[in-house]
């Protein structure tokens, strides 16, 4: 079965301090791929997408993504990061299996940035 | 240009009883998502719609679920005879075409639904 699995459940970090959130897909075929963030009380935001070229993303609020095709990864970073990074992350990814037309998501990384 | 809305933002319901979720599409929106996220889960496909059509619902569970898309109004997902298990938060979203780029995906706060 298509999955997205992210191994980090919880992550606690420090204000200032590099975040790199983990996001493996299990689909061989053509893909793309997004990250969104959930803040306390909002919707879903797109945070950066990767369709093709430039395996390197970079995304709104100073976030990046890489895509690492013979790892199946899509993992998300962030040099420094911000009392207000703190919010739920989701990798999502859609395949040529769905006609691209369903987001398929990881279970969800929380992550909180203490001051 | 509002974004996406769903009402209510939490339902509580009884066991038996129904539940009804709304979501008000983007103004030029024409397509709609309906997810699903149990506690400790990611967000899990249910529906696509079009304006009165269903193009994919293989994310709905086979019973007491369904979901419509009327030619004018919001989009329903409808749950009867409700139980514990039910128990989620619903998230509706909509894009104004299905190029699949998601670029133009946009989701609302979602609905909480608590059966009791």
């Amino acid at each position: 079965a298509q999955s997205v699995s992210q191994h980090n459940h919880h992550v606690i970090l420090s204000e200032a301090a590099s975040l790199e959130l983990g996001c493996n897909y299990s689909y061989g075929g053509t893909v793309n791929l997004f990250w969104y963030v959930q803040y306390p009380g909002q919707h879903l935001q797109l945070l950066l997408k990767y369709f093709s070229g430039d395996p390197l993303v970079k995304g709104i609020k100073g976030f990046e993504a890489e895509f690492i095709k013979s790892k199946f990864s899509f993992n998300l970073r962030k040099p420094s990061v911000q009392w207000s990074d703190t919010a739920e992350y989701f990798c999502a990814v859609t395949s040529m299996n769905t006609g691209f037309q369903k987001l398929v998501f990881g279970t969800g990384t929380r992550l909180l940035v203490s001051p | 240009n509002a974004g996406v809305m769903q009402n209510p933002r939490h339902l509580v319901r009884r066991r038996g009883q129904e539940a009804r979720l709304r979501c008000s599409p983007m103004k030029g929106h024409s397509h709609v998502y309906w997810y699903r996220q149990l506690p400790e889960e990611g967000l899990k496909f249910m529906v696509y719609l079009q304006k009165e059509n269903i193009i994919d619902e293989s994310g709905m569970p086979k019973e007491r679920f369904s979901a419509e898309f009327p030619k004018e109004g919001p989009s329903i997902l409808r749950i009867q005879q409700v139980v514990r298990g039910d128990s989620a938060a619903y998230f509706c979203a909509s894009s104004p075409d299905s190029t699949g780029g998601f670029e133009k995906l946009f989701f609302g706060s979602g609905t909480q639904l608590s059966v009791l």
